[in-house]
């Protein structure tokens, strides 16, 4: 398949902790990106990483890239219960221009 | 608030009614986007357009019919559609000359197909 797969499906912690999601892809890429999905709402982009970057940060956000294993993590650090929402990634294929998206996983920060 | 709105933001219709989604960006992006959101399916890209002319057509039934008649605006007409096109349909826009420039959304609408 074309898009991404996020691991885990859903993902539970505590006010403070550390949450981190996977994403494994198949195909090479241009560039990968985050995005979160409040219930009911649309999509907001978070961050990208490019294909020869291996890792960036953005507030309590670090997203780290690894090509050879074809797979990427975001890691929230100090979560709130605010940050309780859908996260998904997204692949932009090597001489494609659209992204492909996985299913997300379902993060809850309970307070 | 999101540079991109959708309405309605709720639509119930009936399997022989033709109704219309819009869509409008306020970013000053020329690539617009249709997406398909389905429980516990990855997003579904339906259609693209960049520079106002359809590029994709990820051989989506004939029933859904888009049309964009500036960068501004995108629309979804529906016709004769079927309880497993209830789905929330989103809408992005990008700026077209990057390939894989993020995306921005709006909040969708939830259709419901009796």
């Amino acid at each position: 398949s074309q898009q991404g797969e996020e691991d885990p499906q859903a993902l539970s912690i505590q006010e403070g902790e550390n949450a981190t999601m996977n994403c494994s892809y198949k195909t090479s890429i241009n560039n990968l990106q985050w995005y979160r999905q409040n219930s009911g709402r649309g999509l907001v982009h978070l961050i990208l990483i490019r294909s020869n970057e291996r890792e960036k940060h953005s507030g309590r956000l670090r997203v780290t890239l690894d090509t050879s294993k074809k797979s990427s993590s975001l890691l929230i650090t100090a979560s709130r219960a605010a940050d309780t929402a859908s996260y998904f990634c997204a692949t932009c294929q090597t001489g494609a221009n659209n992204l492909f998206f996985g299913t997300g996983t379902r993060l809850t920060v309970i307070p | 608030e999101t540079g991109v709105t959708q309405t309605p933001r709720h639509l119930v219709m009936g399997m022989t009614n033709k109704k219309s989604l819009k869509c409008e960006q306020h970013l000053g992006h020329n690539a617009m986007y249709w997406y398909k959101q389905s429980a516990k399916k990855p997003l579904e890209l339906m259609f693209v357009y960049s520079l106002e002319e359809r590029v994709e057509n990820n051989s989506v039934p004939s029933r859904f019919s888009p049309e964009c008649p500036n960068s501004s605006h995108l629309f979804l007409h529906l016709h004769t559609l079927q309880p497993e096109d209830s789905a929330l349909y989103l809408c992005a826009s990008s700026q077209a000359t990057a390939a894989g420039s993020p995306l921005h959304f709006g909040n969708g609408t939830r259709l419901t197909v009796t």
